[in-house]
């Protein structure tokens, strides 16, 4: 595919503590994105970067937040985890000059 | 955020049979993309499509972008164990990229 790596793929975490997943990609593409996904809600735009420092936000940004110092890492940071952030999270990057979106392979998180 | 509407939501057919599913939208794609997700991993891409009418095959798949723009329809041929999994299209419009809500198939042996 398209080189994307995402860590941990799997944690479990207790409510209140902070959490980061990493998402990198060994190619240099301009945009990556979080997403969320969980059963009857299909995936959700968490948030998006559009280049190192730009960022914006997606339609379930709340209590999460994001960086990008470099091209190749996109984290995501989950400030004080709550139980209904459990869900399973992809991290993805689009390809422009296909204008095709291509994933990595999932984190699970579990907060208790 | 925009949905695509993807039907059916699930399918349970027996091994050799086709299948076809379809997405719409109220406002139509310049791209439709379809996906597979196989359990416990992410989203694989399968198919791209770029142009009105556009038939594209990838195996046993193909898939169409319909001539309205804002419909793509999903075939498999001769359905086999390993195609069950989740199908999602997509769309991109801007920065970002809208997702149907998915179709589970179930594939019988």
């Amino acid at each position: 595919d398209a080189g994307i790596t995402q860590s941990p793929r799997h944690k479990v975490t207790e409510t209140g503590t902070p959490v980061t997943l990493r998402c990198h990609q060994t190619e240099n593409h301009r945009y990556m994105y979080w997403y969320r996904q969980d059963p009857g809600h299909g995936l959700r735009l968490i948030h998006y970067s559009y280049g190192v420092k730009d960022t914006d936000k997606g339609e379930v940004s709340d209590g999460y937040s994001v960086s990008r110092s470099k091209t190749e890492d996109f984290l995501l940071t989950l400030e004080s985890a709550t139980s209904s952030q459990t869900s399973v999270y992809f991290c993805a990057l689009a390809v422009q000059s296909t204008d095709t979106q291509y994933f990595g392979p999932g984190t699970r998180l579990t907060v208790l | 955020g925009q949905q695509l509407n993807q039907s059916p939501q699930s399918m349970f057919i027996q091994e050799g049979e086709d299948v076809s599913m379809n997405c719409t939208s109220s406002s139509i794609f310049n791209t439709w993309l379809w996906y597979k997700q196989d359990p416990g991993e992410g989203p694989v891409l399968l198919i791209a499509l770029y142009k009105a009418g556009e038939l594209t095959s990838n195996g046993r798949l193909t898939a169409q972008f319909g001539i309205t723009r804002k419909d793509s329809f999903l075939n498999i041929s001769a359905s086999i164990p390993s195609d069950v999994g989740i199908y999602f299209c997509a769309g991109p419009r801007g920065n970002q990229f809208y997702f149907g809500t998915g179709t589970s198939l179930t594939v019988i042996p």
